[in-house]
């Protein structure tokens, strides 16, 4: 089945490094992205990262992605308040139609 | 700046009543996807047009509809709304075919919270 997990919940202190993993299932997924999601609100793209790269870097969020595992990470560095919300990891598994499977998503809590 | 608009932000009907959600987008994207979130769970999708073809997901429920009368806007009809049927749903775009991955990426809209009473 096609299925994408995620930890439910990290809880973090405000200026320390915050580390939310995903495992995916379609070893042929070309892209998989991050959303954040605040309350009430949309979906907002962080990143994405392509399946030939082992490591993205974007400002303060650093993508690593272990192939051979189906592992995703998402590292955010110097952890704001700002930046508690739910992050979706998401695998683009049909490139006929661009269509993403998400994960269950994570609820990062940033404690002052 | 080009972006997915989604109206209104927050509808309130009646059980069984017609309901009508809209998105458009200024960033001449392909295709147009709706899906439904419901609380604490991640987005799921119901349907999408990719150009004026509608795909529907095998598992959408008849009693939602979709109508794409050109390449801004596309809408979410829901026939008879159920309690059930209380969710957030989301627009969002993307232009497939493009020779940019971040093109290809979907773009998403802020969303329309739908209460079912």
């Amino acid at each position: 089945g096609e299925d994408v997990e995620q930890s439910l919940f990290l809880s973090v202190r405000e200026g320390d490094s915050s580390v939310i993993n995903c495992t995916y299932t379609d070893s042929s997924s070309t892209y998989l992205y991050w959303y954040k999601q605040e309350p009430g609100a949309g979906l907002q793209l962080l990143t994405y990262i392509f399946s030939n790269m082992d490591m993205k870097q974007d400002q303060r969020l650093t993508v690593l992605l272990n192939k051979k595992d189906k592992h995703l990470s998402l590292r955010i560095a110097d952890t704001q308040t700002g930046d508690s919300a739910i992050y979706f990891c998401a695998e683009r598994y049909d490139g006929a139609t661009n269509k993403l499977i998400f994960g269950t998503g994570t609820l990062l809590a940033v404690q002052p | 700046d080009a972006m997915v608009i989604q109206n209104p932000r927050y509808q309130v009907t009646q059980f069984g009543k017609p309901v009508t959600l809209s998105c458009s987008q200024t960033l001449n994207h392909n295709v147009m996807y709706w899906y439904q979130q419901k609380s604490s769970q991640a987005p799921k999708l119901l349907f999408h047009y990719y150009d004026k073809d509608f795909n529907n997901e095998a598992d959408t429920p008849d009693n939602f509809q979709s109508r794409r009368p050109n390449t801004s806007f596309c809408f979410l009809d829901i026939r008879s709304p159920g309690l059930g049927d209380a969710a957030m749903y989301l627009c969002a775009t993307s232009g497939l075919g493009s020779t940019s991955p971040f093109q290809e990426t979907q773009y998403f809209g802020p969303g329309t919270r739908l209460l079912v009473l």
